[in-house]
Parts: structure tokens; C-alpha cells; sequence
């Protein structure tokens, strides 16, 4: 166990529909990243926040958000899902910056 | 953006060999690090090594920075079956947010 939670871990969804991604950092941890992994494009940076602030955007499609929450939670979703979307999402957790990053196991996403 | 490129992009090798891993990088950095991840699963940090190091030592792990050159190298000696996975450096392209990039892995393979 990382210390980083993600949930859930597999996602089997239809085109067109919204999801929703958690992400609970390993305790201590301000910021959370999240990353997208597909066997085309590899791992790609999506977003990252801060203590519940937005700090850095990456390769997101509109339509992707996210959010930090005070708890420092995060949440990812996706809507309007297409058959690309289908990949393995990462979150992870880091403390300091420039330390290393505490990796989630991932949410497996599989649009149909 | 795609930072880090690992070269060979995959390697196969019996236990006991070494196992010697390359990565390039386009811009400046604060640190280089170097993540495992086994098929499927979260990626796990290896080693971070700033950008006025040149060697770092951990265990049966040796990695070198190269700045003028913009390079690195993983090396992991007297390799083990349990080694088997991929490997990947990331790079903060000299942010100092703490996003980092990642390259597409060297997918390392050994044999019993």
C-alpha cells in the first residue's frame, strides 16, 4: 500500500457518459497530480493542485475537470467519454516539491 | 510535452547481468528521477538525483546525471527475475512546481 488511494479500480462505462475518479494523497501530502497512461500517448501529465488549488494544467481535454477538496481529496471526471478516453488514470502525491511522487494503483477505464 | 525519452525501449537479460538503462532530455532541469512500474500497476520511485549531482548509489542501483550532455542512466546490477518491469525517468523541465514528465519506459525483462 502507497499510501495513496484510488477508487475505484476498474471502470467500464458507454460513450458519452461521465465518470468520476477519487484520489485520497498519502496523509501529509499538499499536492496531488493526476496522469493519464494509454499504450499510444504513455504517461501523460494532466493536472495538478495544490492545498485545494489549481497549480498547473497539462494535456486535459475540456472535457475533463477536476478538483482538490479541503480534505485534500481529489476528484477527476470525465464526461462525454469516447472510446480514446480508455486508458489507466493516475493520481499521485508528493509533499516538498522536488521530491519524489507517491503513485496511486490507478483506475482502469474502459469506455464501450 | 514528452521530457524524457529512454533508450533501448526494451532490454532482455538473464539474472545476475546488469541492466543499464539511458535517458535523454530536451531542456534544463532541477532533478531527474527514475520510476518502476510493474505490468498494470502504480509506478514506484526509484531515485531522484538533482541536477548538481552526478552519481547517486542505492542498493544494487546506480544512477548517473550527465547535465552538459542531458542524459542519464540507471544502472542495476546483479539483476533478479523480481526486476522485471518497466522503468521510466521524469523530468521537471525546471519548473519548480513539481510537475514532472515523464518518458515512455524501458520495458526490462529478466530471465530466470
Amino acid at each position: 500500500d502507497s499510501g495513496v488511494t484510488q477508487t475505484p479500480k476498474h471502470l467500464i462505462t458507454a460513450t458519452g457518459q461521465r465518470v468520476t475518479l477519487r484520489c485520497s494523497p498519502r496523509s501529509g501530502d499538499l499536492s496531488v497530480y493526476w496522469y493519464q497512461q494509454s499504450l499510444d500517448q504513455g504517461l501523460q501529465f494532466l493536472i495538478q493542485y495544490y492545498n485545494g488549488e489549481e497549480r498547473a494544467k497539462g494535456n486535459i481535454l475540456e472535457r475533463f475537470s477536476a478538483q482538490q477538496f479541503p480534505d485534500l481529496h481529489s476528484e477527476l471526471n470525465l464526461s462525454s467519454l469516447e472510446l480514446g478516453d480508455s486508458a489507466l488514470y493516475f493520481c499521485a502525491s508528493s509533499g516538498r516539491t522536488g521530491n519524489g511522487y507517491t503513485f496511486g494503483s490507478g483506475t482502469r477505464l474502459t469506455v464501450v | 510535452s514528452q521530457q524524457g525519452e529512454e533508450d533501448p525501449q526494451a532490454l532482455s537479460i538473464q539474472e545476475g547481468e546488469n541492466a543499464t538503462m539511458n535517458c535523454s532530455y530536451k531542456t534544463s532541469i532541477n532533478n531527474l528521477q527514475w520510476y518502476r512500474q510493474n505490468s498494470g500497476r502504480g509506478l514506484v520511485h526509484l531515485n531522484l538525483i538533482r541536477s548538481n549531482e552526478r552519481e547517486k548509489h542505492s542498493g544494487r542501483l546506480r544512477v548517473t546525471l550527465d547535465t552538459s550532455k542531458k542524459s542519464s542512466s540507471l544502472l542495476i546490477t546483479a539483476s533478479r527475475a523480481a526486476d522485471t518491469a518497466s522503468y521510466f525517468c521524469a523530468t521537471d523541465e525546471g519548473s519548480t512546481l513539481g510537475r514532472l514528465y515523464f518518458g515512455r519506459g524501458t520495458q526490462l525483462t529478466v530471465w530466470p
